[in-house]
Order: structure tokens, then sequence, then C-alpha cells
């Protein structure tokens, strides 16, 4: 089924230092959801972005999204300790009925 | 506030047990999901329902059946639980879906089912 896929699998950064995680799909989508998942708690949303724009900001997220590449990312700038999780990127079923998500990307940031 | 709650935070089995698993959300919102979550494999959709008596089949639906008799309650059932379901199960609810996709998805903390 389309999934999609972040890269990298983990990263490490100083408290302070920006962090960017990448996101490539298959097949077209209507739209592309981030989620973070803080150790053994369930995920919680960050970030939609549909397919006709380009970028996103929330906070100190921003996130892109190329269709032609099939492909987005999420920057999280000035990062903190408490950043510190596991952040996926979800998009449409072929349906267009529910989320796959991609196996995720873990960031830590140490202080 | 927003607000999903599954059953039970960590729930230990035998092999052959049925098991249940409830989630219910207050927010009124149409659709439920299951998923499972492991080491390395992310989450995969087990089953979703988009109304009340509805069910559709997700990814990974073998071992598994659904009940949603209300809105707001979604179960998920081992029929006869085996030790390859160990896992961390998480239920998610999202207004219905329109012509920009999926909506977004608000998540309960979570089951971590051990099957011995």
């Amino acid at each position: 089924s389309q999934q999609g896929e972040e890269d990298p699998q983990a990263l490490s950064i100083q408290e302070g230092e920006n962090a960017t995680m990448n996101c490539s799909y298959k097949t077209s989508i209507n739209n592309l959801q981030w989620y973070r998942q803080n150790s053994g708690r369930g995920l919680v949303h960050l970030i939609l972005i549909r397919s006709n724009e380009r970028e996103k900001h929330s906070g100190r997220l921003r996130v892109t999204l190329d269709t032609s590449k099939k492909s987005s990312s999420l920057l999280i700038t000035a990062s903190r300790a408490a950043d510190t999780a596991s952040y996926f990127c979800a998009t449409d079923n072929q349906a267009g009925t529910a989320l796959i998500f991609g196996k995720g990307t873990t960031l830590s940031v140490s202080s | 506030d927003v607000k999903v709650t599954q059953s039970s935070r960590y729930l230990v089995k035998r092999t052959g047990e049925k098991v249940f698993l409830e989630c219910v959300q207050d927010m009124d919102h149409e659709n439920m999901f299951w998923y499972r979550q492991d080491p390395g494999l992310g989450l995969r959709l087990i089953y979703f329902s988009y109304d009340v008596k509805m069910k559709e089949k997700g990814d990974i639906p073998e071992g598994y059946s659904v009940s949603r008799e209300k809105k707001e309650r979604f179960s998920l059932i081992l029929e006869s639980a085996s030790t390859n379901q160990t896992s961390m199960y998480l239920c998610a609810s999202s207004l219905l879906g329109g012509r920009i996709g999926p909506n977004e998805q608000f998540f309960g903390p979570g089951t971590r089912l051990t099957v011995l």
C-alpha cells in the first residue's frame, strides 16, 4: 500500500540546532500530515498540508511539500530537549478514506 | 478538550484467550481507527469505521474483528490471541474526510498488549 518513508531513521542534535526530516511517498495525494509521538504514548497531530500548498508554518515548525518529487520535509527550528520524540508523516490511502503512516524518524535533542 | 480514551494502558493475556480493546471518543467524530505499532514497522492500520455498524479492513485485518454499536465507541477484538499479536495498539478518531482528503486524527494513549 502507499506509504510515506521518512529519512533519516534517526537524528541526534544539540539544543538550539535545527532538525530536518524528510518524507517521500509513491502516488498522488490529497494531503500530507505530520505527527509526533513521545515515547510510549499516542500520536499528536502537528501539521496538515494540502496537495495544492507548498509551505506551511506552525510556531517553530515549517513543512514543505513538493508534489513533483513526491516529497515533504519537516523543519524544527531552535530545537529543545522537549522536541525529543518520533516524527511520522502520513498520506492518504488510495480511496482517500484513511491515513498510511511511515515508519518515523526518531529525533533526540540533547542539552 | 478533545479526548480519545482506551480501556487499558497495559494488558497481559494468554494464548487462545478472547481479548477486547475498547476505545471511546467524545468529539462526535464519524471516523474511528485501530492501529498496531511494532518496532521497525511503524503504524499499521487494522480496521477503521466511518459510521455506526460500518467497518472497513485496513492493511492487516487477519486475526482481528471490530465492533461499532455506538458512534463514540469502537472495539477491537482478538478472537483467539496469539503471541504474534503482542504489540502496542493505538486507537484514533477523526471527522469524516472530504475532497481535501482525510482529516487530522486524534489518538488515544495506546494499550500495550502482551500475549503469553
